[in-house]
């Protein structure tokens, strides 16, 4: 079955320590996105890359960075400077790239839980 | 800046009681209007993709309009299991190679009751 993945589901993390979040996905798709959602709030963007080896910054970056190095894979590290981390935290993919007509539809995974202990 | 605006924010029917969901854009050129389910604790699902005025979308109990304004969510006789939340979002047009990202209203937590 062609999907997204994203694990692990729930993630504790200490003060002053980074944590990565890995995504997958087995859609052939070429773009890729990690949101933020807090209670209450809509999704907000963090990082999207529309093809491997590119990615630029969303709405929230700070505290936060990525890498791009296979289609397939696009992995979150929540560093110490995010003062506020605790969130669900939602990958996405979309067939194309922002340039390209049509294949926008965004597909997502289900979601890893952060807690800050 | 482009806005997005749901209401009502939380909406609880009775199985049968049909209604609407509204989402409302300020956008500065429409390139699509996408339509997402959320269960609790889970990804958003994709329901349907609107592209210009007049169009619309049905799945099931489901029927989306769009407008020049605004996106209306129809549920028809809804069930219990219909009971989520419901969002909308916008992706604009953008120039050259530039992302054209969606911009994601707070959604409608929709409750139906037996």
């Amino acid at each position: 079955d062609g999907g997204i993945t994203q694990s692990p589901k729930y993630l504790f993390r200490k003060e002053g320590q980074n944590v990565t979040l890995s995504c997958e996905q087995n859609l052939n798709h070429d773009a890729m996105y990690w949101y933020r959602q807090d209670p209450g709030q809509g999704l907000r963007l963090i990082y999207y890359s529309q093809i491997v080896n590119d990615f630029q910054k969303g709405d929230i970056a700070e505290g936060y960075s990525v890498s791009r190095e296979k289609k397939e894979s696009f992995p979150l590290t929540v560093t110490s400077a995010q003062k506020n981390p605790t969130a669900f935290y939602l990958c996405a993919s979309s067939k194309a790239p922002g340039w390209v007509a049509g294949g926008h539809e965004q597909f997502f995974g289900p979601g890893t839980r952060l807690t800050v202990l | 800046e482009d806005q997005v605006t749901q209401s009502p924010e939380a909406l609880r029917l009775q199985e049968g009681e049909s209604s609407s969901l509204n989402c409302s854009y300020t956008v500065s050129g429409l390139r699509g209007l996408f339509w997402y389910r959320q269960d609790p604790g889970k990804g958003p699902e994709f329901l349907f993709t609107l592209y210009s005025a007049g169009e619309e979308k049905e799945k099931e109990r489901l029927k989306a309009t769009l407008t020049k304004k605004e996106s209306f969510l129809h549920i028809t006789a809804p069930k219990p299991e219909d009971s989520a939340t419901y969002l909308c979002a916008v992706q604009v047009h953008a120039g050259g190679t530039s992302y054209g990202k969606l911009t994601f209203g707070q959604g409608t937590i929709l409750t139906v009751h037996p």
